[in-house]
């Protein structure tokens, strides 16, 4: 059965830092993976995917890439503003499945 | 502007009531999920489906029911509410051969009491 970890669990930076949430697979062998941000009591809103052809995607200050050797993503954030305050969720699917499975999550607090 | 909305946003209801989420998408996805997540925890599979009347159950056993008549409509329903059904519901579509990834809802809290 697929699990995902995120470390750090909790991350608490200064604005104006560049931080780096991670991501690992038990089973490397993920198809699609998709970071998702999560403000308090509110739904997810889709950051970033990587499809299975891809190794890394970027948008605007956000830069998610895929060591499908490892079974590991990392999302970068970079000169963090307290407007990405929220908790950042990692999940994929594998091959032959279309089932997202997720982390727990990285809980992000920038500090103004 | 909202692709995939979920109503109500908060329900409070007592023990023993019949409810429906609503989920309903305008993207004209075939495959459709629900998504139950408690405070601080990971998202898990209820239920989802492939398209219209199909679906299955997901990884996390439930004792709610969906159904799936319409392609944009994905209504999950409790027979007889819980105080352990007390949790957030998200639901989730996403499109065969189109890596788009998913799209998900704004949730249902919903409060069993």
């Amino acid at each position: 059965k697929q699990e995902v970890t995120q470390i750090p669990a909790a991350l608490s930076v200064p604005e104006g830092e560049n931080l780096v949430l991670n991501c690992s697979f038990t089973d490397s062998a993920i198809y699609n993976l998709q970071w998702f941000r999560q403000d308090p009591g509110k739904g997810l809103t889709s950051l970033l995917l990587i499809q299975s052809s891809q190794r890394e995607q970027t948008s605007g200050r956000l830069n998610a890439s895929l060591d499908k050797s490892s079974g590991r993503s990392t999302l970068y954030i970079a000169a963090s503003q307290p407007g990405d305050s929220a908790t950042y969720l990692c999940a994929g699917t594998q091959g032959g499945s279309e089932k997202l499975v997720f982390g727990k999550g990285t809980k992000l607090t920038v500090n103004p | 502007e909202a692709d995939i909305y979920q109503t109500p946003r908060y329900l409070v209801i007592g023990t023993g009531k019949k409810i429906t989420l609503e989920c309903s998408q305008t993207m004209g996805h075939d495959k459709m999920y629900w998504y139950q997540q408690d405070p601080g925890m990971e998202l898990h599979l209820i239920h989802y489906s492939y398209g219209v009347n199909s679906t299955e159950k997901g990884d996390l056993s439930s004792e709610s029911t969906v159904s799936r008549i319409r392609t944009e409509h994905f209504p999950l329903t409790l027979e007889s509410a819980r105080p352990s059904h007390t949790s957030q519901y998200l639901c989730a579509s996403s499109q065969f051969g189109v890596a788009r990834g998913y799209t998900f809802g704004s949730g249902t809290r919903l409060t069993v009491v």
